[in-house]
């Protein structure tokens, strides 16, 4: 059981390049969850999915795509990168709306943007 | 592993001791709350959870004292460890939306 699995770990690009993040989870969640984490400005929430085929904005959306074609995988791309979207992204799965169920984190992804 | 601040405030606790790590919410709506950790290189990781309608929860180790007056939320760890140096972020929720907003972290660090 791997849990959360991120690809890729590390990551740099040039601005204006495009990439994806893969989230793949085994615990058949239904929620999925994609963050962003900077210094001194904890993790703030890109895009989430309440469900296979739904996503819906967080809060710091833009610039960002995401898609859940299949319920253990949630994509998250950068059409067009810029040098404020270096962070460690982190996504996150849970069986059922927060509060009513426990969120399971990856170990992250690192991407900078030169 | 990630940085996940370089400003972080720490707390220096000898081992052995008693942690207290303190957290400001910032939405009197919010009605759930949760604690979790972060170790080096690694994703946060769920502690101790509480809800409103309550003002303390205990778990192993560690008890969450929520005071809904002056928004504010504390993590407890008894008998502090080596294993428990990390980055504590606590986090609120409001009601039925599916977002958590986290807090910037603590930073603690277990003192031989």
């Amino acid at each position: 059981n791997a849990g959360v699995t991120q690809t890729p770990k590390f990551r740099v690009l040039k601005t204006g390049q495009s990439m994806t993040l893969l989230c793949a989870q085994d615990m058949n969640h239904e929620y999925m969850y994609w963050y962003r984490q900077d210094p001194g400005m904890g993790l703030r929430l890109i895009h989430y999915s309440v469900g296979e085929g739904t996503t819906a904005k967080g809060e710091v959306p833009d610039g960002y795509n995401v898609s859940r074609l299949k319920k253990q995988n949630f994509l998250l791309g950068l059409e067009s990168a810029a040098p404020s979207q270096t962070s460690v992204y982190f996504c996150a799965s849970s069986w059922t709306r927060i509060g009513a169920g426990e969120l399971f984190f990856g170990e992250g992804s690192r991407l900078t943007v030169l | 592993g990630e940085s996940v601040g370089l400003h972080l405030p720490t707390l220096s606790v000898q081992e052995g001791d008693n942690s207290i790590i303190n957290c400001a919410y910032s939405n009197s709506a919010s009605d759930y709350f949760i604690w979790y950790k972060q170790e080096s290189g690694k994703g946060p990781q769920f502690i101790i959870d509480i809800r409103s309608n309550m003002d303390k929860r205990q778990g192993q180790r560690v008890t969450v004292l929520l005071n809904k007056t002056v928004k504010h939320l504390s993590l407890q760890i008894a008998a502090t460890q080596p294993g428990d140096s990390a980055v504590y972020f606590c986090a609120e929720n409001m009601g039925t939306a599916s977002k958590l907003t986290f807090g910037t972290g603590t930073r603690l660090q277990v003192t031989l």
